[in-house]
């Protein structure tokens, strides 16, 4: 999963809590993304970071926060988790220099019961 | 953001080629063609990407219309691995960064 790593794998949890996920990375690349995926469907992106403290919206952004303190970690942040959050998250990560080809991590499959 | 349509599936037989079609009439003369697939129960996997001339790795070949509102991935010989769905996107690598649209993508089913 060229070095990416995405924690926990699995979670469960209940409505209003507050859950992190997060990405780790060893590849040294500079943009950083998350997605989810529901079934049936495609991914669609949340947020992305285009460097150490630069991060911005994707298509479904609302309920979602993410921060990146250094270049190997971002993390997601659901401040309180709905059922509608139940989902599979993954992330992905992009260098300039490689034709913007994004490589993802094994994902998180998490349940807001 | 320009779309693309595939078919929902295509079935396959093994060690034959696919020929897995993409249309995207609105793509703008700055637009990648990305071709990404998953396995299931996977993240989505890098295949192929091109601009304008046809392009071949290890995996696959991408060839592109000359008018660029079509494209076909192509794989050569067809193994049960290969079964996933195939997802052709369009991206214009901003300076911020890629941001991948990913439609509901080909599932392709390959037979033994």
């Amino acid at each position: 999963d060229a070095g990416i790593t995405q924690s926990p794998r699995h979670k469960v949890t209940e409505t209003g809590t507050p859950v992190t996920l997060r990405c780790h990375q060893t590849e040294n690349h500079r943009y950083m993304y998350w997605y989810r995926q529901d079934p049936g469907h495609g991914l669609r992106l949340i947020h992305y970071s285009y460097g150490v403290k630069d991060t911005d919206k994707g298509e479904v952004s609302d309920g979602y926060s993410v921060s990146r303190s250094k270049t190997e970690d971002f993390l997601l942040t659901l401040e309180s988790a709905t059922s509608s959050q139940t989902s599979v998250y993954f992330c992905a990560i992009s260098e300039p220099g490689q034709g913007f080809i994004q490589y993802f991590g094994a994902g998180t499959r998490l349940s807001v019961l | 953001d320009a779309k693309t349509t595939q078919p929902n599936s295509m079935e396959s037989n093994e060690e034959e080629p696919v020929h897995l079609p993409c249309n995207h009439s609105t793509i703008s003369g700055t637009d990648y063609i990305h071709w990404y697939r998953q396995l299931p129960s996977q993240g989505p996997e890098y295949v192929i990407h091109g601009l304008t001339s046809n392009v071949n790795n290890r995996m696959a070949s991408l060839a592109i219309a000359e008018d660029r509102k079509s494209s076909t991935l192509i794989l050569h010989r067809a193994t049960l691995r290969d079964a996933a769905v195939y997802y052709c996107i369009l991206d214009r690598g901003r300076a911020s960064g890629s941001r991948l649209t990913f439609g509901e993508g080909t599932q392709l089913t390959v037979n033994p």
